[in-house]
């Protein structure tokens, strides 16, 4: 079955730092991959996703991913975190064939310090 | 993208009450779907709902619990029946349109 792992729970970074949030995903076939932002009491932004083409995908907001086939992976990035990007962070791959459905990682939920 | 209106945004309710769910869509959309945020968890897919047919449920999800309506291409509605404690979570709706998987902000739900 397809799944979406995010082995961090939380990170902790200092504004202006570097930011890389890890996702792993298990999937037979090319998959459709998505990261979404969760601010708190809001509902899910899209921040970018990757279909085909290009491995490393330009979001909103400067953030980055870059799909890696032979890791099976697709972390997002940021060079330099900002106090408002604290949020919580959902990767998320698109199954296909008869129900197409995103099947969500658990998340990683991101504190900036000042 | 498309903007979604969930109502209400939160809500406290009494074990053995039910609740129901409102997303309102700004344009027409064939694919709707409900999801479950239980606290500190990610996000489940509880149904699709397609306008013209029945909700389709994933395992572990039953209409008699989550009953689910899709009047028309712009409205769904999910109903929280014999709520308990562990119904309590965010439940968020989502559309597909060309420009991919918007979502609504979310009802926060708490069963007391």
């Amino acid at each position: 079955a397809q799944s979406v792992t995010q082995p961090d729970i939380h990170i902790t970074v200092s504004e202006g730092a570097s930011l890389e949030l890890r996702c792993n995903y298990s999937y037979g076939a090319t998959p459709y991959l998505f990261w979404y932002v969760q601010s708190p009491g809001q509902g899910l932004q899209l921040l970018l996703k990757y279909f085909s083409g290009d491995t490393l995908v330009q979001g909103i907001k400067g953030f980055e991913a870059e799909f890696k086939r032979s890791q099976s992976s697709f972390n997002l990035r940021k060079p330099s975190v900002h106090w408002s990007d604290a949020a919580e962070y959902f990767c998320a791959v698109l199954t296909q064939g008869g129900s197409e459905k995103l099947v969500f990682g658990k998340g990683t939920k991101l504190t900036v310090n000042p | 993208s498309a903007v979604i209106s969930q109502k209400p945004s939160r809500d406290i309710c009494q074990r053995g009450t039910s609740l129901t769910i409102q997303c309102q869509v700004d344009s027409q959309v064939t694919m709707m779907f409900w999801y479950r945020q239980q606290p500190g968890q990610s996000l489940t897919l509880i149904a699709t709902a397609n306008q013209g047919s029945e909700a389709t449920y994933e395992s572990g999800f039953v209409i008699d619990k989550f009953p689910i309506s899709r009047p028309n291409l712009t409205f769904s509605t999910l109903t929280v029946s014999n709520m308990s404690p562990e119904d309590s979570s965010i439940y968020l709706c989502s559309v597909l349109t060309v420009r991919g998987y918007t979502f609504g902000s979310g009802t926060r739900l708490t069963v007391v």
